[in-house]
């Protein structure tokens, strides 16, 4: 069964609001998770790793204001994306870091749509 | 940078034929080699790996062998099933990088009877 998930599957805004994507590990403490971003017909852009308890490491070129990261709890990340443009509409992808030697474990990835 | 090529779908095939889908990287050191499989509605699953030069990645019928000297790591099955249409991942994780992935483009495989 999926020990990751994410929520929602997919969303609409309007421009200039932000949303909120949750990346929950259903049944292991993550210390570590990943979030992707995938355009269409093209591979997946890591954009930062989440650490549980502190700041999130940005990818170059990731804009940290824009992408806000939280890893509160060691099961569960968000991922806010404020103030959304329409350039912003995406596919968002979580992982979670687990087991030895240590491996990806996906989500089935939010649809995020800005009108 | 590391960088992961692998071949444009989507690769329309009838059942029981054989697969190729190609990859090639480009990465300094010695990176492990991955294939993900993501199957509609669900997320990407590792479908095998292989951690050093002539290993043989293997799982449900799928094989890769990693190629130091062509720098290609290409997956192959010999009788495809219906029930193989996803779309591949072929990606790589480079030492000191953390667990970082970089991946390839994906290729949609659509398996028809």
């Amino acid at each position: 069964g999926a020990v990751v998930s994410q929520h929602p599957s997919w969303v609409i805004c309007k421009s200039g609001t932000s949303v909120k994507i949750e990346c929950r590990s259903l049944d292991f403490q993550a210390t570590t998770m990943f979030w992707y971003r995938q355009f269409p017909k093209q591979s997946l852009m890591l954009m930062a790793t989440s650490n549980e308890g502190s700041k999130a490491t940005y990818e170059q070129g990731v804009e940290k204001d824009k992408f806000l990261i939280n890893h509160a709890s060691l099961t569960l990340s968000t991922l806010t994306v404020t103030s959304a443009h329409p350039e912003d509409s995406s596919f968002y992808i979580c992982s979670v870091l687990r087991g030895s030697p240590y491996e990806q474990y996906f989500g089935p990835g939010t649809r995020l749509t800005v009108t | 940078g590391d960088s992961v090529t692998q071949m444009e779908g989507p690769v329309t095939l009838s059942e029981e034929a054989f697969l190729t889908i190609n990859c090639t990287y480009t990465a300094t050191g010695y990176p492990s080699l991955f294939w993900y499989v993501q199957y509609p509605g669900e997320g990407l699953q590792l479908l095998l790996k292989a951690t050093k030069a002539d290993d043989k990645g293997s799982n449900k019928g799928f094989e890769a062998t990693y190629r130091k000297e062509t720098t290609s790591f290409h997956l192959e099955k010999g009788s495809v099933q219906v029930s193989d249409s996803a779309v591949y991942f072929c990606a790589l994780e480079n030492t000191g990088t953390a667990s970082k992935l970089t991946f390839g483009t994906g290729t949609r495989l659509q398996v028809t009877l």
